[in-house]
């Protein structure tokens, strides 16, 4: 039984730039969350997504978006990369309303800006 | 506005030793409590889910305690390990999302 993939595992970009990370969820699970974790701190919210749609989002701006596909895999895009956005990116899965569900992790995207 | 805090930041004990880490949560309308475990450049595991309902949940040498009332939460690890070794975060459960406290990085001296 599959976990949840991410990849790409690490990722260098540059200022300005754009970037996609990509998640896939635990076999069966339908709802994909995204969270950003800086060096020595918690994962932060970003967005949820279900049945293709953003359900809730956390406190980043427009730069970062996503997309949900009909397998339930998802998307994190963000552009105009900043410095700031140096972090451990996270996904995780569970199964329908998250409030009932344990959420289950991938390993996470590590992204460099330079 | 949510806030989980965990203390302490860092804890250092001998292998063997019975220890509690601590979470305390200022949401009294939390859903649940998770506890995960997060190895260096790693992802998280889940070690433990306490529903608002329950009072505690176990897991083989490790047991979680909710105290809503008091917006608390405690991970009692019993005979540590080495490999018991990592960063543990607690978070509070909302309708979609985790609020997570930025753990506590547990060092087990063989």
């Amino acid at each position: 039984d599959a976990g949840v993939t991410q990849s790409p595992t690490h990722l260098i970009k540059t200022r300005g730039q754009q970037v996609t990370l990509r998640c896939s969820p635990k076999s069966g699970h339908d709802t994909v969350s995204w969270y950003q974790q800086a060096l020595g701190q918690g994962p932060q919210f970003i967005f949820q997504y279900y049945e293709e749609e953003e359900r809730q989002r956390g406190n980043f701006p427009d730069r970062f978006s996503g997309h949900q596909f009909p397998n339930y895999s998802s998307e994190l895009n963000v552009n105009a990369l900043l410095l700031g956005d140096s972090a451990l990116y996270l996904c995780a899965s569970s199964l329908g309303q998250t409030s009932y569900q344990p959420q289950h992790f991938g390993d996470g995207t590590r992204l460099s800006i330079l | 506005k949510q806030e989980v805090t965990q203390i302490p930041a860092a804890l250092s004990v001998p292998e063997g030793e019975n220890l509690v880490l601590n979470c305390s949560f200022t949401d009294s309308a939390i859903y649940n409590l998770q506890w995960f475990r997060q190895d260096p450049g790693k992802g998280l595991t889940s070690l433990l889910l306490i529903q608002s309902s329950q009072r505690e949940q176990t897991s083989g040498r490790l047991n979680a305690s909710l105290d809503k009332s008091s917006g608390r939460s405690t991970l009692y690890i019993a005979a540590s390990q080495p490999g018991d070794s990592a960063t543990y975060l607690c978070a509070e459960g909302g309708s979609e999302k985790l609020v997570f406290g930025k753990g506590t990085k547990l060092t087990v001296n063989p």
